[in-house]
């Protein structure tokens, strides 16, 4: 069992479908993180939220939506995605956001959009 | 080029075999962690080090800073350590390595 934790685990979906991943951790982090991840490739990051707010935005198209609404949770809405963005999504938390902080990952939700 | 290189990408070894992972980073960092991904996505991270060696039950790091070269090595190797370990650095951001995939064979 991880520290953070991320649903829905799989999660299939249109191009035309709206939907939001969920991250939450209760380790009074306050830096939390979303990464995408492509098979066989290291996590890319997407979005930094530090203190609540949008510290770091990785040029995500604008079809990826992220919100803090408090400390222990980090959503990640989804809208008219597309077969590229298929992949493992991937929330990690840190004490902090300076990049010595160990990062502490969910296991993910495998995203297909159809 | 990746300012994280590690090496090698794909291993398989016997089951009681020493392993042997590098990194090797070419960024000024505050910190390089080891981290373990199993087939199915979570993502565990095994150490962080900043400098020296630390050893966790049949894991060992190990960092040289002048060099920019971290090891991770794995004693008496065992199938349930068959993973993906990924090498990432903390300097003025976050950088990952491409990772190596483990496999032990029973």
């Amino acid at each position: 069992d991880t520290e953070v934790t991320q649903t829905p685990k799989h999660l299939v979906m249109g191009m035309t479908n709206k939907k939001s991943l969920k991250c939450e951790q209760h380790m009074g982090h306050r830096a939390m993180y979303w990464y995408k991840q492509k098979a066989k490739k290291p996590p890319e990051l997407m979005f930094v939220y530090s203190y609540e707010k949008l510290s770091i935005n990785e040029s995500v198209p604008s079809r990826f939506s992220p919100e803090c609404p408090n400390s222990s949770l980090l959503n990640l809405h989804l809208h008219a995605l597309q077969p590229e963005d298929s992949a493992l999504y991937l929330c990690a938390s840190s004490q902090d956001s300076a990049p010595r902080a160990p990062q502490h990952f969910g296991d993910g939700t495998r995203l297909s959009i159809l | 080029k990746n300012e994280v290189e590690q090496s090698p990408q794909n291993l398989t070894a016997q089951e009681g075999e020493f392993i042997t992972i590098n990194c090797s980073y070419s960024v000024g960092i505050s910190a390089l962690h080891w981290l373990q991904q199993h087939p199915g996505g979570g993502i565990v991270s095994l150490f962080m080090l900043s400098s020296g060696k630390k050893k966790h039950g049949r894991l060992i790091a190990t960092i040289n800073i002048q060099e920019k070269h971290s090891s991770l090595h794995i004693t008496a190797s065992h199938p349930r350590d068959s993973a993906v370990y990924i090498c990432a650095v903390g300097g003025n951001q976050f950088y990952f390595g491409t990772g190596t995939s483990l496999t032990v064979i029973p």
